[in-house]
């Protein structure tokens, strides 16, 4: 059962190029999230998607843009990376009574 | 809008001595309470969860946590702990009405010592 699998695992990135982190989910499930993970700040959510063809900012959707190409893939992209974006980036979903998030193993971003 | 602060950054614990991580909330309303924990270089998972009913809540690994609604805590606790715990901590709140979002406190470092 592979759950959330995120690609790719790390990532550097120089000042201005753009990338897509890809999420996908084999639980069937409605809600799909992108969470950046910083030291002390502990997971802010980026976007959301409650189902497919929804999607809602977060606490800083600044610098990113998403999609929810069907309801087992939901992608996150940089247009212009910034090093303020160095981070580890976390998907997560979860089923329609929300009563558990499953996470992926993350992928860490350096923009230099 | 929802916070959760968690009062501790790190906590250095002795092997086998009891620890106590702290965790308090903002919502004033019903919501859903978690603890995840996150060994190094992986992804969160899920300790426990408090959702209605009792509110002393046993998770895996021999973790409990207190739900505390007049002073809207959700304090995990572990009687002995062992090396293997060490590792970062999470809690989290989502609001029945809110649904979607899950809002996470800055975690707690714990390193537990031979």
């Amino acid at each position: 059962n592979a759950g959330v699998t995120q690609t790719p695992k790390f990532q550097v990135l120089k000042t201005g190029q753009s990338m897509t982190l890809q999420c996908a989910q084999d639980m069937n499930h409605n809600s799909m999230y992108w969470y950046r993970q910083d030291p002390g700040m502990g997971l802010r959510l980026i976007y959301y998607s409650a189902s497919e063809g929804t999607t809602d900012k977060g606490e800083v959707p600044n610098g990113y843009n998403v999609s929810r190409l069907n309801k087992r893939e939901f992608s996150l992209r940089l247009e212009s990376a910034a090093p303020s974006q160095t981070s580890v980036y976390f998907c997560a979903s979860s089923s329609t009574d929300h009563t558990e998030a499953f996470f992926g193993q993350g992928t860490r971003l350096t923009v230099v | 809008a929802q916070s959760v602060t968690q009062l501790d950054s790190q906590v250095p614990v002795f092997e086998e001595a009891p620890v106590e991580l702290r965790c308090n909330y903002s919502s004033s309303v019903s919501v859903y309470l978690f603890w995840y924990v996150q060994y190094p270089n992986q992804g969160l998972q899920l300790l426990l969860k408090y959702l209605s009913g009792s509110t002393l809540v046993k998770g895996i690994n021999g973790f409990e946590a207190e739900f505390n609604k007049s002073q809207t805590s959700f304090h995990l606790r572990k009687p002995s702990v062992h090396i293997s715990d060490t590792a970062e901590y999470f809690c989290a709140v989502r609001h029945k009405a809110a649904g979607n979002k899950l809002t996470f406190g800055g975690g707690t470092r714990v390193l537990v010592k031979p």
